[in-house]
């Protein structure tokens, strides 16, 4: 079953402009990440935040975490068409051996 | 590029039949995952090896089975396929002392007919 929930599940938005997405989760965590993957093929990791981080940065992705409310946000500025593909987050659940439990994506579409 | 490959990229099978998926990862990975993601769908965790052995396993019945090689390359094996069984594979392979950060390899899409 899936762990996550992104939200919200299809997004457009003109290029330049910054996309945000949102990502709940169920059980407690030792980290969360998110995934882009482009047209069903391989997943790309972009960034993790540890349980104990509430905000992270790398290039354009600012991605933060609230482990009280178990929701996560994933923030790319200044988007460009080729961040258009599906954006998933994925929990590594405390005592899970690194087992990623994912929700079901964001698809994001850039409009140039 | 992760340095994880899948073969075939693409497949096609009758109901009832077996499939073999492979994988290889590069040097340093011990541990290999593997996913199942429907169209439309988050991938679901199958099972994952480490060290050759079964490291834990997600809600997949036994026809799906799996296997590690001493090589860092893997199986997915699948018996008695049903149509549901359709659906892109992927494995994912981590770095000793990073496990929390997976390296995908870019799939194989299973059509049961």
């Amino acid at each position: 079953s899936q762990q996550g929930e992104e939200d919200p599940q299809a997004l457009s938005i003109q290029e330049g402009e910054n996309a945000t997405m949102n990502c709940s989760y169920k059980t407690s965590i030792n980290n969360l990440q998110w995934y882009r993957q482009n047209s069903g093929r391989g997943l790309v990791h972009l960034i993790l935040i540890r349980s104990n981080e509430r905000e992270k940065h790398s290039g354009r992705l600012r991605v933060t975490l609230d482990t009280s409310k178990k929701s996560s946000s994933l923030l790319i500025t200044a988007s460009r068409a080729a961040d258009t593909a599906s954006y998933f987050c994925a929990t590594d659940a405390k005592n899970s051996n690194y087992q990623l439990i994912w929700g079901a994506g964001t698809k994001l579409i850039i409009k140039p | 590029e992760t340095g994880v490959t899948q073969s075939p990229t693409h497949l096609i099978k009758t109901r009832g039949q077996q499939v073999t998926l492979r994988c290889s990862s590069q040097s340093g990975h011990n541990t290999v995952s593997w996913y199942q993601q429907a169209l439309g769908q988050g991938p679901q965790f199958i099972f994952q090896y480490y060290r050759e052995e079964e490291n834990g396993r997600g809600n997949f019945p036994p026809r799906f089975s799996g296997l590690q090689f001493p090589n860092y390359s893997s199986e997915l094996n699948v018996n008695a396929l049903e149509l549901d069984d359709s659906a892109l594979y992927l494995c994912a392979s981590s770095l000793v002392g990073k496990q929390e950060t997976q390296y995908f390899g870019p799939g194989t899409r299973l059509l049961v007919l």
